[in-house]
């Protein structure tokens, strides 16, 4: 079955790095668009970007511009997401989230899978 | 950027009753680009509706999306237990923005 599957907890200190796995099975890895959204702890959903596991292409959501670097391995049907200079405010859960349609048409920017997601502290 | 207010913030009802919830976005959603989203405590969001009032694989036909431009609606025909959740919209018409969710709870 499809399904996305990401890398466990981590605690970081202000300053740091996080970087964030989520692997892909049960379909074409390179066929489906791949978005990053993260949630605060007792908040909403906030969108951060989207890779294209195809060509390796990214855009990414105004906020997070200069701090977040998204990858992916197509050898391990693999997506990445990094985040610099973290805060406590970057204190979230971090999800991985399909995009509803093929890389063979624009984004969608509408998600059909989710990850499980991975719960990232930030604190001193 | 396009912000959702949705209401009510919580919805308090008993199981066998009709969910309805509101979705207002602050400028036009383009092609009816809005989705809804069900999330239970500790797990991930799960799609439900895209396109204002298509439903994603899977979804129960008791669940139903309408609206247009501005003003968006979810509704829950009879709710079951397992529908006691949190429930977002989302527009993707332009960079995506996503309610700060209705909570239905159980009365």
């Amino acid at each position: 079955q499809v399904q996305l599957v990401q890398s466990g907890a981590e605690v970081k200190k202000p300053g740091a790095s996080v970087k964030v796995s989520c692997k892909a099975s049960g379909y074409t890895f390179t066929s489906y668009y791949m978005h990053w959204v993260r949630q605060a702890p007792g908040q909403g959903l906030e969108w951060m970007g989207i890779i294209n596991p195809s060509g390796g292409s990214t855009s990414y959501a105004q906020k997070f511009q200069g701090r977040v670097t998204m990858t992916r391995d197509t050898s391990t049907s693999t997506v990445y997401m990094e985040l610099s200079s973290l805060r406590s405010e970057d204190t979230a859960v971090y999800y991985c989230a399909r995009d509803l349609v093929p890389v063979v048409v624009p984004a969608a920017y509408a998600f059909d899978i989710w990850g499980q997601g991975t719960m990232v502290t930030v604190s001193s | 950027e396009i912000v959702l207010t949705q209401s009510p913030g919580t919805l308090s009802l008993s199981p066998g009753e009709r969910a309805t919830l509101s979705c207002r976005a602050s400028q036009s959603v383009s092609s009816s680009y809005l989705a809804w989203y069900q999330q239970k405590p500790g797990q991930a969001p799960r799609l439900l509706i895209y396109g204002a009032s298509s439903r994603a694989t899977g979804i129960p036909d008791r669940f139903s999306g309408s609206g247009s431009g501005t003003d968006f609606t979810l509704t829950i025909s009879r709710l079951e237990p397992e529908d006691f959740a949190v429930y977002y919209c989302q527009q993707y018409g332009s960079s995506p923005t996503f309610g700060q969710g209705t909570k239905v709870e159980i009365k």
